[in-house]
């Protein structure tokens, strides 16, 4: 049984670039949602996606855009990078449909370093 | 403001000793969940426990226990007999139920556990 995967696993841009993250949830799982965790600290929820639309949105910009697919996999875009923006972006999968506040499982993250 | 706060931010202890890792809540919910993750250093957070906050019991999974206090908003976790396998960064989260809400986890700032030899 796969759990939640994520590519790539490390990434380097600079300044004023755009990256796209991906996210497979873990099977049976038709939500997605995403986290950033700037070093030392805990993670942020940026957006969750259910049935292909965004559900709820944390405090973030909208540089800040993802996408849901059919197959319930998911993106993260972020355009005009800033040097803040460098974190381990994490992933995590749960099943939306059975209410509110389901577990979350998570990917091993993507780290995003900003130059 | 933090709804999350996890005081300690570092803990040291040598292999076989108690340890208990402290978190505080704050919610105007009366229905919401709390969490606990550990994070390794290989950063993929691994789940622990979700309790509602209708369901005080305390939970024990082999060396894990938990102790939920609605009325001092604590939702604490011992390791009994600690081990070097346990040493990580803890995480305590909140998802609160309610009218627009109820996806999201808000995470304390973790406290990291060094187990020694």
């Amino acid at each position: 049984d796969a759990g939640v995967t994520q590519s790539p696993t490390h990434l380097i841009k600079t300044r004023g670039q755009q990256v796209t993250l991906r996210c497979s949830p873990k099977s049976g799982h038709d939500t997605v949602s995403w986290y950033q965790q700037a070093l030392g600290q805990g993670p942020q929820f940026i957006f969750q996606y259910y049935e292909e639309e965004e559900r709820q949105r944390g405090n973030f910009p909208d540089r800040f855009s993802g996408h849901q697919f059919p197959n319930y996999s998911s993106e993260l875009n972020v355009n005009a990078l800033l040097l803040g923006d460098s974190a381990l972006y994490l992933c995590a999968s749960s099943r939306g449909g059975t209410g509110r506040a389901d577990t979350q499982y998570f990917g091993p993250g993507t780290r995003l370093t900003v130059l | 403001a933090q709804k999350v706060t996890q005081a300690q931010t570092e803990i040291s202890v040598v292999e076989k000793e108690d340890v208990t890792l402290d978190c505080v809540y704050e919610t105007r919910d009366t229905t919401y969940y709390l969490f606990w993750y550990k994070q390794p250093p290989s950063g993929e957070l691994v789940f622990l426990i979700r309790r509602n906050s209708f369901d005080e019991q305390n939970e024990i999974s082999g060396r894990y226990s938990w102790n939920f206090q609605k009325s001092t908003s604590s939702f604490n976790f011992t390791i009994t007999a600690s081990q070097v396998v346990d040493s990580a960064v803890y995480f305590c989260a909140l998802s609160e139920v309610g009218s627009n809400s109820g996806y999201a986890l808000n995470f304390g700032k973790g406290t990291s556990l060094l187990v020694t030899p």
